[in-house]
């Protein structure tokens, strides 16, 4: 138990689907964030949201809308996706935002993403 | 352009030996940085953290070396188990755009396979 729940785990979704990524957490953290992580390459921070805020949006691709309706709970809404999308979406969430303290992020387990 | 990377993708260790992996940064800036552990199938893990005002920090079974002399950084893992197969990743903690917002910057891992 991760303190951090993605659902779905797996997703297969062609390029004309709109599908949407859940995660929430249980750790009464404040900050919460997006990764993706594609084989061969860094993990990338997505999005940052503070306190239902969104304090970072690392140039992503407009396909791509996260919603975070609450500290608890953070989406991420797909849609007209490309095959080069798919992979390893990781969400995470920290005490505040990443290092004001520690930069300790604690991760879920990922939604793997298959885009046909 | 500035960069977190590991010098090699894989590792190979024996069981019992000691495992040494290497990480280089780029961004004197950078105040703090963690080691995280990446299971197969699973979210990255927080194993380790160490601050510039710091040289090294040890854990249960891990050592962190820090030199911002040549930047670099190091996890070393006594007595290496099968259960410390994983990908490990270096990431360094820099200030994002954002108000009081910090983003975590990641490696692109070292693979740790442990011979039985």
């Amino acid at each position: 138990e991760t303190g951090v729940t993605q659902t779905p785990r797996h997703l297969v979704m062609g390029m004309t689907n709109k599908k949407s990524l859940k995660c929430e957490q249980h750790l009464g953290h404040n900050a919460m964030y997006w990764y993706k992580q594609s084989a061969k390459k860094p993990l990338e921070l997505m999005f940052v949201y503070n306190f239902k805020e969104q304090t970072e949006n690392n140039s992503v691709p407009s396909r791509f809308s996260p919603e975070c309706p609450n500290s608890s709970h953070l989406f991420l809404h797909l849609h007209t996706l490309q095959p080069e999308d798919s992979a390893l979406y990781l969400c995470a969430s920290s005490q505040g935002p990443s290092g004001a303290n520690t930069g300790e992020l604690f991760f879920g387990e990922g939604s793997r993403l298959t885009v046909l | 352009g500035e960069s977190v990377g590991l010098h090699l993708p894989t590792l190979s260790v024996q069981e019992g030996d000691n495992s040494i992996i290497n990480c280089a940064y780029s961004n004197s800036a950078s105040d703090y940085f963690i080691w995280y552990k990446q299971e197969s199938g699973k979210g990255p893990q927080f194993i380790i953290d160490i601050r510039s005002n710091m040289d090294k920090r040890q854990g249960q079974r891990v050592t962190v070396l820090l030199n911002k002399t040549v930047k670099h950084l190091s996890l070393q893992i006594a007595a290496t188990q099968p259960g410390d197969s994983a990908v490990y990743f270096c990431a360094e903690n820099r200030r994002g755009s954002g108000a009081g917002s910090y983003q975590l910057t990641f490696g692109k891992g070292t693979k740790l396979s442990v011979i039985p």
